[in-house]
């Protein structure tokens, strides 16, 4: 069916770690997949993408990496800072003309100064 | 520049009353998405418009449920007769890439039925 999920709730973290949010996925037939950063009150907010012929991209401070032998994508933050807490999204696209994102639940990563 | 702006931000409406959620896309932008996130929930597809192309509705939950984009701009979310479970954030989001890649969302419609 369709789903695409995360594998904690909660993460957290001491500023200056790294950060990794995990995320699985159902569809293989997906050829797209977007993390987004979501604040309190606030719209989601573009973070990274990565097409289904990648298995790394990199950003500024953030890295995703994308595993299609077991449907599983995953989204490395450098030094988290403080201003990385939110709510972290993956979201994938089913391909073709569609627009349909589905999103996974969210996982709140929490940054201890 | 300017990104998503929706309207109201904020709407409290009694139930069986009808509503509109407004969005203005980034200038440009063909592809325009809306999405309802209940409370703590990801984000559920309602319906996408590209261009001039017939909307995919397939994920509108209800015939109650409508939208519009006129002038392949600003689009209207219509709820009619407007139910408890109906409360949730509406976002829009656009895209100048048709299939659903590099979505901007704004900053979201918080509805409340009472």
């Amino acid at each position: 069916g369709e789903s695409v999920g995360l594998h904690l709730p909660t993460l957290s973290v001491q500023e200056g770690d790294n950060s990794i949010i995990n995320c699985a996925y159902s569809n293989s037939a997906s050829d797209y997949f977007i993390w987004y950063k979501q604040e309190s009150g606030k719209g989601p907010q573009f973070i990274i993408d990565i097409r289904s012929n990648m298995d790394k991209r990199q950003g500024q401070r953030v890295t995703v990496l994308l595993n299609k032998t077991v449907k599983h994508l995953s989204l490395q933050i450098a030094a988290t800072q403080p201003g990385d807490s939110a709510v972290y999204f993956c979201a994938e696209n089913f391909g073709g003309n569609t627009g349909k994102l589905i999103f996974g639940q969210g996982t709140t990563l929490q940054v201890k100064p | 520049g300017a990104g998503v702006s929706q309207s109201p931000s904020n709407k409290v409406t009694e139930k069986g009353k009808d509503v509109e959620l407004r969005c203005d896309p980034i200038s440009g932008h063909t592809a325009l998405y809306w999405y309802r996130q209940s409370l703590g929930q990801g984000l559920e597809f309602l319906i996408y418009f590209q261009g001039n192309s017939a909307p995919d509705k397939s994920g509108l939950p209800s015939d109650r449920f409508s939208a519009e984009r006129t002038g392949g701009s600003v689009s209207t979310l219509t709820i009619q007769r407007t139910q408890q479970e109906d409360s949730a954030v509406y976002l829009c989001a656009s895209s100048s890439t048709p299939g659903g890649y590099e979505q901007y969302f704004g900053p979201g419609t918080r509805l409340t039925v009472t």
